[in-house]
């Protein structure tokens, strides 16, 4: 089966540029995170989605963000515009539905490395 | 606030020797504590949750809510151990986790 998947594995962007991160999860798994480590920093919690819905996204770190997940498939995070302080590598992660995620286990995607110049 | 703490940026030791990566977290509930790991060129892995209690790879972790400490340790470091290591924390309300900063351990021979 496969696992979480994240294009591109890279990009680099000039700054006031739009990017978009796309989110293929495991199939079935109900949850899909974002998250962000940017550089020095530990990785941070960006959003939640159950589905098609937004749970949680108190992570978020202004409104050049937005995430979707059209329906409850795969999801895309869209920067716009790309600032210098949003390069990091965002990771997105996926789990089975459980009763609020106690007791399942997220699966990492293996991150796409986002470069504003 | 709800944070992790992981003091060691890098532990270095050499084959052989004992492994203790600490984790303190702060958080007034009853939390879910884990330890993830990304081997080089690998995604981030779950590696041992505390409600498992059980031995990964020769690793273990005892939640210890006196201390708020959830301390990865390994009896004999392998150099296929290098690799960086991160605690995490989640709420039960919620479902996201909420990481360390990572240490980077690295296992000479």
């Amino acid at each position: 089966e496969a696992g979480v998947t994240q294009f591109p594995s890279h990009s680099v962007i000039e700054k006031g540029q739009t990017v978009t991160l796309r989110c293929d999860p495991i199939s079935g798994h109900d949850n899909l995170y974002w998250y962000r480590r940017v550089m020095g920093k530990e990785i941070k919690f960006l959003l939640h989605f159950v589905k098609e819905s937004k749970q949680d996204e108190s992570g978020m770190p202004n409104n050049r963000f937005l995430a979707e997940r059209t329906g409850g498939t795969y999801s895309t995070l869209k920067v716009q515009p790309a600032e210098l302080e949003d390069s990091g590598v965002y990771f997105c992660a996926s789990s089975p539905r459980g009763d609020r995620g106690l007791n399942t286990e997220a699966f990492f995607g293996q991150g796409t490395r986002l470069t504003v110049v | 606030a709800q944070r992790v703490t992981q003091p060691e940026k890098l532990l270095s030791v050499f084959k052989g020797a004992p492994v203790e990566l600490k984790c303190n977290y702060s958080y007034s509930g009853s939390p879910e504590l884990f330890w993830y790991v990304q081997y080089s060129r690998q995604r981030l892995q779950l590696l041992l949750r505390h409600i498992s209690r059980e031995s990964i790879k020769g690793f273990t972790a005892d939640l210890n809510k006196g201390e708020t400490s959830f301390h990865l340790k390994k009896p004999f470091a392998q150099e296929e151990d290098s690799a960086m290591y991160y605690c995490a924390l989640k709420k039960r309300s919620q479902g996201n986790l909420i990481f360390g900063k990572g240490t980077k351990l690295s296992v000479k021979p």
